[in-house]
């Protein structure tokens, strides 16, 4: 069982430059979600999305888009990279609103640099 | 503005020993707390939660316990093993109504338990 996988789990960015954070999962979870972790400060959340078709913005959101086509996969798009958004990018999914016991699952993070 | 804060950024105990981890919260419209840990280059992975509506949970070396009017909860591993030495995070939600599972996050604690 795989879980939530992200790819790619390393990338440096140009500033400028756009790219695309995959993440899917494979346990038939609704609720996903992306954080963005910053050295020495907890994980902050940066779009999440209930279902297919329905998304909405975190504490952080500016810089990013997602989408959400299928149950599986929930892509982060950063569009025009800054060096403020050098940080390790996780995605995490849940059955409901963070399941019975508030339980997450969480990718293993991809590491961007923008430089 | 943190809302959920981790003051002590490491602790070091000895194998055997009980390990105290601490957070404080802000936020009075929390009712949902978890405690998650990370090893690194992994994803953090759910450890333990607890309820407003107890004082304590509890399940095999880890208790979790909870002081709503001191906004503070904490977290106990009894006996430390080598292998728990890792970054804790503490988080909070607010259950219900549009929270969707959301959850704000303490900025860790490194947690090194010597042989």
């Amino acid at each position: 069982n795989a879980g939530v996988t992200q790819t790619p789990k390393f990338r440096i960015l140009k500033i400028g430059q756009s790219m695309t954070l995959q993440c899917t999962q494979d346990m038939n979870h609704n609720y996903m979600y992306w954080y963005r972790q910053d050295p020495g400060m907890g994980l902050k959340l940066i779009y999440y999305s209930v279902g297919a078709g329905i998304t909405d913005k975190g504490e952080v959101p500016n810089g990013y888009n997602v989408s959400r086509s299928t149950t599986e996969d929930f892509p982060l798009r950063l569009e025009l990279a800054a060096p403020s958004q050098t940080s390790v990018y996780f995605c995490a999914s849940s059955y409901g609103a963070g399941g019975l016991t508030g339980e997450l699952f969480f990718g293993e993070g991809s590491r961007l640099t923008v430089l | 503005d943190q809302q959920v804060k981790q003051n002590s950024p490491s602790l070091s105990v000895q194998e055997g020993r009980i390990s105290i981890l601490n957070c404080d919260y802000t936020n009075s419209m929390f009712d949902y707390f978890l405690w998650y840990k990370k090893y690194p280059a992994e994803g953090p992975t759910f450890l333990i939660s607890i309820s407003s509506i107890k004082d304590k949970n509890e399940d095999g070396r880890f208790t979790v316990f909870l002081n709503k009017s001191a906004k503070h909860l904490s977290l106990h591993i009894v006996p430390s093993q080598p292998g728990d030495s890792a970054v804790y995070f503490c988080a909070a939600s607010v259950q219900g109504g549009t929270s969707y599972g959301k959850l704000t996050f303490g900025q860790g604690t490194i947690l090194t338990v010597h042989p």
